[in-house]
C-alpha cells in the first residue's frame, strides 16, 4: 500500500512534443505529491508538487493534473527541449508521517532535436 | 549560499572496510536524510533524523550506521556488514514541520565503488 508505481520507465519525445509521466498509489492517506527532475549525477530537484484539493497546477511548460478517485497523477511537459533530458521521479506522502516520502522507480526521459 | 553538501563526491572501498559519507546543510532544516539509489530502483530509504540526537531506520538500515551530534550535520557509516554497498548515496534535508508535509532537499550525491 505504500508503493507508487511510475510509468514509462523510458520516454523518447521530439524536440516540440509532449512528454507525459504516469504515477499511481494506493494509500489514500497521501496528501502531497511532488515531481523531482534528476541530472545524471546529480541530486534531485523539486520540479513541482500538488496537493489533492486540486486537479492541475501548471508552472511554466510543467503541469501536473491529479484524479483523486482514480488514485492517478501525471506530469506533462509542453514543448519538450533537449535540456528536459533527465529522470523524473514522482513521489508521494502524508501528513501523518511527514518524515517519509515514497518515491515511484523514474522515468528516464530522452529529447531528440 | 545555501543548500546540502556531500562529500566526497566519488569514494572507494575495499571489501571490509568501514567508510563514512558525509553531509552538511546550511538551511537550518530540523530533518536529514540517507538514501540509496540503484539504477531502475528509484530511492530507498536508509536512515533518517527529526532532530538532534536522534534517528530512525529507513527501510534499508541494514549494515548502516548514521550519528546526529550537530543539526547541520548527519555523517552515514557504511559498515562491512553491507554486503553490497556499491551505490550512489543521496542525503535531503527538509523543514520536519510535525503533522505537515513539507519539501525535501538534495544533496549532489556520493558514488561508492567497492573494489
Amino acid at each position: 500500500q505504500q508503493q507508487v508505481k511510475q510509468s514509462p520507465q523510458s520516454l523518447i519525445v521530439q524536440k516540440g512534443g509532449i512528454s507525459i509521466i504516469n504515477c499511481a498509489y494506493e494509500n489514500t492517506a497521501f496528501d502531497y505529491f511532488p515531481w523531482y527532475q534528476q541530472f545524471p549525477g546529480k541530486g534531485p530537484a523539486l520540479l513541482i508538487a500538488i496537493r489533492p484539493d486540486v486537479s492541475e497546477k501548471k508552472e511554466g511548460r510543467f503541469t501536473i493534473s491529479f484524479n483523486k478517485s482514480a488514485k492517478q497523477f501525471s506530469l506533462h511537459i509542453m514543448d519538450s527541449q533537449p535540456g528536459d533530458s533527465a529522470t523524473y521521479f514522482c513521489a508521494a506522502s502524508s501528513g501523518t508521517s511527514y518524515d517519509k516520502v515514497i518515491f515511484g522507480p523514474g522515468t528516464s526521459l530522452s529529447v531528440i532535436p | 549560499d545555501g543548500g546540502i553538501t556531500q562529500s566526497p563526491k566519488y569514494l572507494f572501498r575495499k571489501e571490509g572496510q568501514n567508510v563514512t559519507l558525509s553531509c552538511e546543510q546550511n538551511l537550518n532544516h530540523d530533518a536529514m536524510y540517507w538514501y540509496r539509489q540503484d539504477p531502475g530502483q528509484g530511492l530507498r530509504l536508509i536512515y533518517y533524523s527529526q532532530i538532534v540526537n536522534d534517528f530512525q531506520k529507513g527501510d534499508i538500515a541494514e549494515g548502516y550506521s548514521v550519528s546526529r551530534e550537530k543539526k547541520e550535520s548527519f555523517p552515514l557509516t557504511v559498515t562491512s556488514a553491507q554486503k553490497n554497498p556499491t551505490a550512489f548515496y543521496l542525503c535531503a534535508s527538509s523543514l520536519g514541520l510535525a503533522g505537515t508535509t513539507d519539501t525535501q532537499y538534495f544533496g549532489p550525491g556520493t558514488r561508492l565503488t567497492v573494489l
